[in-house]
Formats: C-alpha cells, sequence, structure tokens
C-alpha cells in the first residue's frame, strides 16, 4: 500500500496568493483528517471527514479555509487569502473510521507563505 | 482548557534510564487512546494503542486510569533510537473516530 499521499511536499507562497493542499487516503480508509502542525499550537485538528461528508469543521480558523473531499480518493484544503500566520505543517491522516483504529499520517506539506 | 494536555519537556535523559510521560485529557466519554511518536521533520506514527487493563510492548508499558483522565508511557532502558516526540491521542465517542491529539512530549536521550 501506497499509503496516505499529500502534494505538494513544500509550498512556498506570496501573501494573498490562493494555497491548494492535496491529499490521497489510503484505499479502503473511509475517515479523513486535516491536521495543522506548528510549534507554538503543537498539532490542531482542522476538519475531519467521514464517507467524504465534513462531520465537525470547527478547527478551521476562519473562512479563508475550506476543504473538500469530492470522492473517496481524494481531498483538498483550500487556503485563500493565504497570510504570513498560515505558515505551517500541514498533515492528512486517513482511517478504518471505527472508534479505536489508528490513523496513518501522509508526509505533511510544509507551507511558507512570506 | 486543551482537550488533551502533556508536559512540552524536553525530558533529558542518559542511555538506559527509565522515562515516564503522563497526558490528561478532558472529554469523560472518550473512547480509545494512543501513543504516536514523531520524529524530526517526519509524520506522526502509532507507536501504540492503551487499553484499559494497561498493556506492555518490549519496552514500552502503556496505562489508562479513566477515573482520573490520564494516560501514561513508561519506557525502560531507554536508547538514543527513542529521541522523538511523543504525543498522545485520544478519540472522541459518538460513533466516529475523531482524534485528538496532544502537543507532544519531546524526548531526548543522550549518550
Amino acid at each position: 500500500d501506497a499509503g496516505v499521499i499529500q502534494s505538494p511536499r513544500h509550498e512556498v507562497t506570496e501573501m494573498g496568493q490562493e494555497v491548494t493542499l492535496r491529499c490521497k487516503p489510503i484505499s479502503g480508509h473511509n475517515s479523513l483528517f486535516w491536521y495543522r502542525q506548528t510549534m507554538m499550537r503543537g498539532l490542531e485538528l482542522l476538519i475531519y471527514f467521514n464517507n467524504n461528508v465534513p462531520i465537525d469543521d470547527s478547527g478551521m480558523p476562519e473562512d479563508r479555509f475550506s476543504a473538500k473531499m469530492p470522492n473517496a480518493s481524494f481531498s483538498t484544503l483550500k487556503i485563500q487569502p493565504s497570510e504570513p500566520r498560515d505558515s505551517a505543517v500541514y498533515f492528512c491522516a486517513s482511517s478504518k473510521g471505527q472508534p479505536g483504529t489508528e490513523a496513518f499520517f501522509g508526509q505533511g506539506t510544509r507551507l511558507t507563505v512570506v | 482548557r486543551k482537550e488533551v494536555e502533556q508536559d512540552p519537556g524536553p525530558f533529558n535523559v542518559p542511555e538506559g534510564a527509565t522515562v515516564a510521560f503522563n497526558c490528561t485529557y478532558s472529554n469523560s466519554a472518550s473512547q480509545s487512546f494512543f501513543w504516536y511518536r514523531q520524529d524530526c521533520r517526519k509524520e506522526p506514527k502509532l507507536l501504540m494503542s492503551v487499553y484499559s487493563s494497561g498493556n506492555e510492548d518490549g519496552r514500552f508499558t502503556a496505562q489508562l486510569n479513566r477515573a482520573s483522565q490520564y494516560i501514561s508511557l513508561l519506557i525502560r532502558d531507554s536508547k538514543l533510537s527513542d529521541s522523538a516526540t511523543y504525543l498522545c491521542v485520544v478519540s472522541t465517542s459518538g460513533g466516529y473516530n475523531k482524534l485528538i491529539f496532544g502537543a507532544g512530549t519531546r524526548l531526548a536521550v543522550h549518550p
């Protein structure tokens, strides 16, 4: 199995630009998570999908952030417009969805907004 | 109050030492618990699940205290390769598997 695949691995963009992060979960997993990690705040859950439906988006910082999961094998996290404080590592993870099952993480996207 | 709280450390210990980390969680309805390990500039990976009766995997022992809402991880005979950040993870209930991570405890094992 290829694991969770994220792209790009690194992204440097200018303030005000739109940024789109992509994730392909493990086949057969029906839960998908987007996390953001910074030194100050640790690993924060942004949004959680189950069977392609957003279950909890209470962690999405503000309206500039949006996430979609059009099908079971693809999800995007979009930031528009981006700001320097959005600089972080964004992780996507997937799991089988049943309570008690572990989540597998992608390698992350390191975003720098200048 | 954060849902999952950990001492950020760092814990600096010599090789061969025994070290213990604690983690507290706020949601009494939480169902599942895990310890993840994260190496520098890498993604988190599952270290072990935490069961109500406690469980052991080699040098690692995890314990759960539901009454006090805390989880512990004990590492015996520390190795240099154990140096990493250890993340406490709690899964909420409601029929889903929403995983909330603590900020992590950093461990540095020195020769």
